[in-house]
């Protein structure tokens, strides 16, 4: 059974730094890899999504890598912004999108 | 472009009562999703509709839960009788391409069960 962890849990960071927010799974037989942001009382946003055949995506100040073989992916964030603050989750897809519990990102001025 | 519309936002009801849920896919997207959200958690997936067929509700529990698809576009998710651990966020999802397209999320339904 897949199973998707996301470390850490809650972040807590300045306004201006670079941080990394972690998923691992369990099951490398994947289709891809999606990271979504979820804004308190919203639904989930696509912020970038990594084909099984690719090692990362690059959107803006986001950049996402996949290593399937070891079963991690990683969300970079560049130069943090307080409008960043959000929930970051991570989904693997297979039969379909199984999440991890997410990352709780607070940036503050 | 409208994204997928889901009504109500919020509901407050009694245990033992009944709820529904509705939602409009975004338009031309064959495959529909229904997740529930629980705090502090992942959401995870109830039924997947290919057009009008669900052709997933394995996680779905089925004594009290149902859903429909009338016509392959909207879709309602009902819950009867209410239990105080239903209580969470139910999403709705749709997507152009089958199960391995791309998913486009509503902003959900938050159900407090009293």
């Amino acid at each position: 059974k897949q199973e998707v962890t996301q470390i850490p849990a809650a972040l807590s960071v300045p306004e201006g730094e670079n941080l990394v927010l972690n998923c691992s799974f369990t099951d490398s037989a994947i289709y891809n890899l999606q990271w979504f942001r979820q804004d308190p009382g919203k639904g989930l946003t696509s912020l970038l999504l990594i084909q099984s055949s690719q090692r990362e995506q690059t959107s803006g100040r986001l950049n996402a890598s996949l290593d399937k073989s070891s079963g991690r992916s990683t969300l970079y964030i560049a130069a943090s912004q307080p409008g960043d603050s959000a929930t970051y989750l991570c989904a693997v897809k297979a039969d379909k999108l199984i999440f991890g519990t997410g990352t709780r990102l607070q940036v503050f001025p | 472009e409208a994204g997928v519309v889901q009504s109500p936002r919020y509901k407050i009801i009694e245990k033992k009562q009944p709820v529904a849920f509705w939602c409009n896919p975004i338009s031309g997207h064959n495959t529909l999703y229904w997740y529930r959200q629980n705090l502090g958690q992942g959401p995870e997936l109830l039924i997947r509709y290919e057009n009008e067929e669900a052709v997933d509700d394995s996680q779905l529990p089925k004594d009290r839960f149902s859903a429909e698809r009338l016509k392959g576009v909207d879709s309602t998710l009902k819950i009867q009788p209410a239990e105080l651990g239903d209580s969470a966020v139910y999403l709705c999802a749709s997507s152009p391409q089958g199960k391995l397209g791309q998913q486009y999320f509503g902003p959900g339904t938050r159900l407090t069960v009293t």
